[in-house]
């Protein structure tokens, strides 16, 4: 089993849409989580950091549910510029590769 | 805020040569990485370190060297580079894992082995 998994995509929703994607990690001792964006050919972006309590940063919102260790994210109102793939990772901490990414899933929203 | 710079953006090698990718971070940041990114795929980590001075391997370190001689720097060597190392390369740092901070990252060097 891959450490970090994700929905396998793409999506291809119309503007204004709600979307959502899941993100499963396999080590409990995971301790912080991130979903980034990917554009087409540039670097990773920080979206938002995960936690606990859950998240909102405008028309999105993260979730995170420990005890079965996934993580989800909402998008609403998709706006053309939400086409990206979206990366869920995860920091697992005392372990050496800290930072652990999933393969992405990408978004496609429509006009 | 220059963030992580990475040097060059592109590069054509034939087999068998050699280079070095430079990655360059003006945040004094402790952590420093090296990732690899190939179609269809998720980053893998090939190289990171905790300082300067120290580096380990990651998930996909062979055919890869690293050295951190300064803080600000983390530099990514190809002794003799193959056909599978054609990838885009990303640096990231992060102040320090064992604080919920999130990674920066260049914006990658396209690398082709021919």
């Amino acid at each position: 089993r891959k450490e970090v998994e994700q929905d396998p995509g793409p999506f291809n929703v119309p503007e204004g849409a709600t979307v959502a994607f899941n993100c499963t990690y396999s080590n409990s001792a995971s301790q912080s989580f991130f979903w980034y964006r990917q554009d087409c050919r540039k670097e990773p972006k920080l979206l938002m950091s995960v936690y606990s309590s859950g998240n909102e940063d405008g028309r999105f919102t993260a979730q995170l549910n420990r005890a079965s260790q996934y993580i989800s994210l909402l998008i609403r109102d998709s706006k053309l510029s939400d086409s990206a793939t979206y990366l869920c990772v995860v920091n697992m901490r005392n372990y050496g590769q800290n930072f652990v990414f999933g393969p992405g899933t990408r978004l496609s929203v429509l006009p | 805020n220059a963030g992580v710079t990475q040097t060059p953006k592109f590069r054509v090698l034939k087999t068998g040569q050699s280079m070095t990718l430079l990655c360059a971070q003006d945040m004094n940041h402790e952590y420093m990485y090296w990732y690899r990114q190939d179609p269809g795929m998720g980053l893998r980590l090939i190289h990171y370190s905790v300082g300067e001075g120290t580096t380990a391997k990651g998930e996909v370190p062979d055919g890869y060297n690293v050295s951190r001689l300064k803080k600000q720097n983390f530099l990514l060597g190809l002794e003799s580079a193959a056909p599978s190392q054609t990838s885009v390369y990303f640096c990231a740092s992060s102040y320090q894992p064992q604080s919920p901070q999130p990674q920066h990252f260049g914006d990658g060097t396209r690398l082709s082995i021919l």
